[in-house]
């Protein structure tokens, strides 16, 4: 079972900030937090990954909680091109150096022009 | 291009013929996996590898096989399609030392009739 919760959906204007909640109460203290989409029928698309620390990439920026129990991914400036089912996951490295995926049902953000 | 390649992209096929989807990855990926997904139940794992010669069921592996005989290349065997099987199947692969996230394929749509 996806060991995160979030929004079944939610809308955002066109040029505006997307912030995505996520929630991963359980999360272990090796987890990191991983933020996919997909749009429509396509792979999915890695964005960003945390484990303590905000991260900023090209793509967004990844806001962690002090006591790591939820997380919002943000998109700056939203476009129609980010409509897309974002999936928020939880996974600890393996001991070779990769993890696991378990996708949950994720959010469907709908940019609205 | 970096890419995760899969063929076919669409295929229809009958119960019972054999049938296999490439999937070939040009980073020199370790780690390689499969996946489908299907309305209402979100994408699966089925199997993965980490690396050559080296693989392990995932969440869903009944009526799959798979190979890892070269590095760059993780094909799905059906050795006996069922109309069960019928989804959009996801090769992705990563590079087990990076610390990045997945590159996924584009998707092969599998119906068995």
């Amino acid at each position: 079972d996806a060991k995160t919760t979030q929004p079944p959906s939610m809308d955002c204007a066109e040029g505006r900030a997307a912030n995505l909640p996520c929630n991963h109460s359980t999360i272990s203290g090796n987890e990191y937090v991983y933020w996919y989409r997909q749009i429509h029928s396509q792979g999915p698309q890695y964005i960003i990954h945390g484990l303590k620390n905000n991260e900023t990439n090209e793509m967004a920026s990844l806001i962690i909680t002090e006591d790591r129990k939820s997380s919002t991914l943000i998109l700056p400036h939203a476009t129609l091109r980010d409509t897309a089912v974002y999936y928020c996951i939880v996974s600890v490295s393996s001991g070779a150096g990769s993890y696991q995926l378990t996708f949950g049902k994720g959010t469907k953000l709908s940019v609205i022009p | 291009e970096a890419q995760v390649t899969q063929n076919p992209r669409y295929l229809i096929t009958v119960t019972g013929k054999k049938l296999t989807v490439t999937c070939s990855q040009n980073m020199n990926h370790e780690y390689m996996s499969w996946y489908r997904q299907d309305p209402g139940l979100g994408l699966r794992q089925i199997y993965y590898s980490m690396n050559v010669e080296v693989t392990d069921k995932g969440d869903v592996p009944e009526g799959y096989k798979v190979s890892r005989k070269e590095k760059r290349n993780f094909p799905l065997i059906l050795e006996s399609p069922s109309p069960n099987q019928t989804s959009l199947y996801f090769c992705a692969s990563r590079d087990s030392g990076t610390g990045h996230g997945y590159t996924f394929g584009s998707g092969t749509r599998l119906t068995v009739v």
